[in-house]
């Protein structure tokens, strides 16, 4: 079965260098989340995209921008990196009414230097 | 706002033991809750998703439950193996429109051989 993949698996940055990681959802699943996990902490929500809207948005630095794309795939561009930008960062996607809950990719580690 | 705790934080445990992971949330109206399993640097894996209409949900060697009135669920994982060595997250989601799930902070569980 497909299942949500995300690119790069790893990127390695410098300070105040751009990244954008990919998110491609799984098949018919209309609603994409990003979470960010810094080092033994849990996953916090960043944003999520329904129908190619924001429907929500958590702790969101205001140097990240995403959008979800005609395709449903979704990116996730951040600028000025720092240091503390350094983390996994975790694309789910799921059906609206998540009665099948969420589906995770293996996540992007960031690396920032 | 919705908190989610995970008790305990760690656990080892010899292998074969049956053991029991649990997750609290502070508000009882949760749409669902979700168990995942993270292994170190590793995206995370659906375990178990039980509905809020739902006592429990099993599969294989893992039984979850859901108290949503004291705003509980426990994680059953019976005759441990190595193998089993993992983070396990719970996660809720509201019923106040947004989609989105919390998390907890996790159970770092180890089995040794």
């Amino acid at each position: 079965a497909a299942g949500v993949i995300q690119s790069p698996r790893h990127l390695i940055k410098e300070k105040r260098e751009t990244a954008t990681l990919k998110c491609y959802p799984i098949p018919r699943h209309d609603t994409v989340y990003w979470y960010q996990q810094g080092p033994g902490q849990d996953p916090q929500f960043l944003i999520s995209f329904y129908e190619k809207m924001q429907s929500d948005k958590g702790s969101i630095p205001d140097r990240f921008s995403a959008q979800q794309f005609s395709d449903y795939h979704s990116e996730l561009n951040m600028s000025s990196l720092e240091l503390g930008d350094s983390a996994l960062y975790f694309c789910a996607s799921s059906l609206r009414d998540l009665v099948t809950g969420y589906t995770f990719g293996s996540g992007t580690r960031l690396t920032v230097v | 706002k919705q908190e989610v705790t995970q008790i305990p934080a760690a656990l080892s445990v010899p292998e074969g033991e049956n053991l029991v992971l649990n997750c609290s949330f502070t508000d009882s109206a949760i749409y669902n809750l979700q168990w995942f399993r993270q292994d170190p640097g590793k995206g995370l894996t659906s375990l178990l998703l039980i509905q809020s209409s739902q006592r429990e949900q099993t599969s294989g060697r893992l039984n979850a439950s859901l108290d949503k009135s004291s705003g509980r669920s426990t994680l059953y994982i019976a005759a441990s193996q190595p193998g089993d060595s993992a983070t396990y997250l719970c996660a809720v989601v509201g019923v106040s429109g947004t989609y989105k799930y919390i998390f907890g902070t996790g159970t770092r569980l180890k089995v040794l051989a």
